[in-house]
């Protein structure tokens, strides 16, 4: 079978980092995204992790431990515009891409 | 620029109609796929499609089919639309690589079912 668990609600001041986790069980588990998406809009790319440790991707880093089934993605020098939901997705060998409840996240000033 | 399209941004249907909504892509990508959202519950796949005719159940199927006849085009299909069925339905697109795997989404089609 499979599971995703993430926080529902993070809330952060402009300026700070922020940590989303997320655990996982997929069968035939290849990768872990997330994907960002802002209220009304559609969600958009933000990292894709293959391989255990750390992809940085300028303010935004993600991370994965195959071992465990746990990453998370990490945002730096919050800034206002960062507050959207943000979704884990891990990617199964078929390419099936399973989303989870997603994580809202508010900045606030 | 890449693009993900869905034919309507809204939609209104009746109890008991049959209702098709169609997707296409320009990214020559193989797979496609099929969500609804609704607050609360995140994205839930409907079904995937990783080859023209192929497909793969996600989460919730029932009451949908879907038809893939050509690479571009993937149709999601309300056999008999109920009250239920009224969402936020999202298409996407990704390549068949493991080693890129990012994907693409359409803007939506929010479908009411009265």
């Amino acid at each position: 079978g499979q599971s995703l668990e993430q926080p529902s609600e993070v809330t952060a001041v402009e300026g700070a980092i922020v940590q989303i986790n997320c655990t996982y069980q997929t069968s035939g588990f290849y990768g872990l995204s997330w994907y960002q998406q802002h209220d009304g809009g559609a969600p958009t790319f933000l990292s894709y992790n293959a391989l255990d440790g750390l992809e940085e991707t300028g303010r935004f880093s993600s991370f994965l431990s195959r071992s465990d089934s746990y990453g998370y993605l990490l945002l730096q020098e919050l800034q206002m515009k960062d507050s959207a939901s943000y979704f884990c997705a891990p990617t199964g060998n078929t390419g099936k891409l399973i989303f989870g409840q997603g994580t809202t996240l508010q900045v606030k000033p | 620029d890449v693009k993900v399209t869905q034919s309507s941004r809204y939609l209104v249907k009746r109890t008991g109609e049959k209702v098709f909504l169609e997707c296409v892509q320009d990214m020559d990508h193989e797979n496609m796929f099929w969500y609804r959202q609704d607050p609360g519950l995140g994205l839930r796949l409907i079904y995937f499609s990783y080859d023209v005719k192929m497909k793969e159940k996600g989460d919730i199927p029932e009451g949908y089919s879907v038809s893939r006849e050509k690479k571009e085009r993937f149709s999601l299909i309300l056999e008999s639309a109920s009250t239920n069925q009224t969402s936020m339905y999202l298409c996407a697109s990704s390549p068949g690589s493991n080693s890129n795997t990012e994907a693409f989404f359409g803007q939506g089609t929010r479908l009411t079912v009265v």
